[in-house]
């Protein structure tokens, strides 16, 4: 059955800076994994979507990378803004029909 | 429409009480997806349609959830008899097809049950 786990489970950072937030699964057969953002009382918004041929993908400010044989993915985060402050859920797919699975999430905080 | 909309955002009930929660995924999605987000954890799976059918019910937690989909668009999520433990947002999402990858979600639906 597939883990996912997301450490930090809590952040707080000054703006400005740069951060990593962290995902790994125990099942590497991953067809995909997705990047997602929640804010308080919402629902959950896409930010990046990786293939699992894929090493990575960017958007804005935001760069997400995949190692599957490692079972782990990152989220970086450039410059961030107190707009940034959020939930931020890794989920991933496995190959054949099983439903995407979701980590606990980080819970961000940029301070201004 | 532009987005998954997701009816009542917000329902308070009685222990005892029959609920329905409606998703309204977007315009030619085929795959739907009902997940349940308790606070502080991620989103649990619940069932998954591919056009009209069930095409995975595994993650229902009993007989008292069911969820149809009779015309492969709107969907409805039927709790009977709901309990305390069923309290928590119920999330929507729908994709192009099964294997397209990409989830959208609607807001949710808060259910509290007193």
């Amino acid at each position: 059955k597939q883990e996912v786990t997301q450490i930090p489970a809590a952040l707080s950072v000054p703006e400005g800076e740069n951060l990593v937030l962290n995902c790994s699964f125990t099942d590497s057969a991953i067809y995909n994994l997705q990047w997602f953002r929640q804010d308080p009382g919402k629902g959950l918004t896409s930010l990046l979507l990786i293939q699992s041929s894929q090493r990575e993908q960017t958007s804005g400010r935001l760069n997400a990378s995949l190692d599957k044989s490692s079972g782990r993915s990152t989220l970086y985060i450039a410059a961030s803004q107190p707009g940034d402050s959020a939930t931020y859920l890794c989920a991933v797919w496995n190959s054949g029909n099983t439903p995407l699975v979701f980590g606990k999430g980080t819970r961000l905080s940029v301070i201004a | 429409g532009a987005g998954v909309s997701q009816t009542p955002s917000n329902k308070v009930t009685e222990k005892g009480k029959y609920v329905e929660l409606r998703c309204d995924p977007i315009s030619g999605h085929t795959a739907l997806y009902w997940y349940r987000q308790s606070l502080g954890q991620g989103p649990e799976f619940l069932i998954y349609f591919q056009g009209t059918g069930a095409a995975d019910d595994s993650g229902l937690p009993n007989d008292r959830f069911f969820a149809v989909r009779p015309e492969g668009s709107v969907s409805t999520l039927k709790i009977q008899r709901t309990e305390r433990g069923d309290s928590a947002v119920y999330l929507c999402a729908s994709s192009k097809r099964r294997d397209s990858g990409e989830l959208f979600f609607g807001e949710g639906s808060r259910l509290t049950v007193l």
